[in-house]
């Protein structure tokens, strides 16, 4: 697996307003997965987007994945003050290995 | 059915001391990974497990560091002579060796002093 780097640092907005956050790899993945992490304790997995897809959607949930750019976008509409979160992206070429994980994007959603 | 599990939730030590951390995957699942996550920086793997392949021991940042997974289930991860740079998170992972998602523990937030 490959390092992503995630796009802004930080975020803080009102509850209710739209959050998008950016994900940078360098080489061709097979997958691409969102991560959750909430006060620094474990990650919860949020949503898988395959190389062969382009969009996905899970809830209040989006993901775009362009692979010409290496990128992709998590969209979370609608946000919630316990979206408050930091979000980690993690390309993978393959299952079943170490993902690599950089800084993430620490979310506020202020009520 | 349950999830990852991990202990203890918090440990504090002085320099010095060994310390040995838990981690009980999700039933059935042949991957187990640690990692660990110092204040403020990103998630850095440590240990894998798959199946009854040899580990991948590629992260160890240290040889104070080793783990153990014994009969394919639980995991031991035993940091020796602790110092203080060992302070961190270590959170456990497992995958079902079908498909990509892992599934986290609560982690062992470690302290010492």
């Amino acid at each position: 697996s490959q390092q992503g780097e995630e796009d802004p640092q930080a975020l803080s907005i009102q509850e209710g307003e739209n959050a998008t956050m950016n994900c940078s790899y360098k080489t061709s993945i097979n997958n691409l997965q969102w991560y959750r992490q909430n006060s620094g304790r474990g990650l919860v997995h949020l949503i898988l987007i395959r190389s062969n897809e382009r969009e996905k959607h899970s809830g209040r949930l989006r993901v775009t994945l362009d692979t010409s750019k290496k990128s992709s976008s998590l969209l979370i509409t609608a946000s919630r003050a316990a979206d408050t979160a930091s979000y980690f992206c993690a390309p993978s070429n393959s299952g079943n290995t170490p993902l690599v994980f950089g800084k993430g994007t620490r979310l506020s959603v202020i009520a | 059915g349950a999830g990852v599990s991990q202990s203890p939730s918090n440990k504090v030590t002085e320099k010095g001391k060994d310390v040995e951390l838990r981690c009980d995957p999700i039933s059935g699942h042949t991957a187990l990974y640690w990692y660990r996550q110092s204040l403020g920086q990103g998630l850095e793997f440590l240990i894998y497990f798959q199946g009854n392949s040899a580990p991948d021991k590629s992260g160890l940042p240290s040889d104070r560091f080793s783990a153990e997974r014994t009969g394919g289930s639980v995991s031991t991860l035993t940091i020796q002579r602790t110092q203080q740079e060992d302070s961190a998170v270590y959170l456990c992972a497992s995958s079902s060796g079908r498909g990509y998602e892992q599934f986290f523990g609560p982690g062992t937030r470690l302290t010492v002093l």
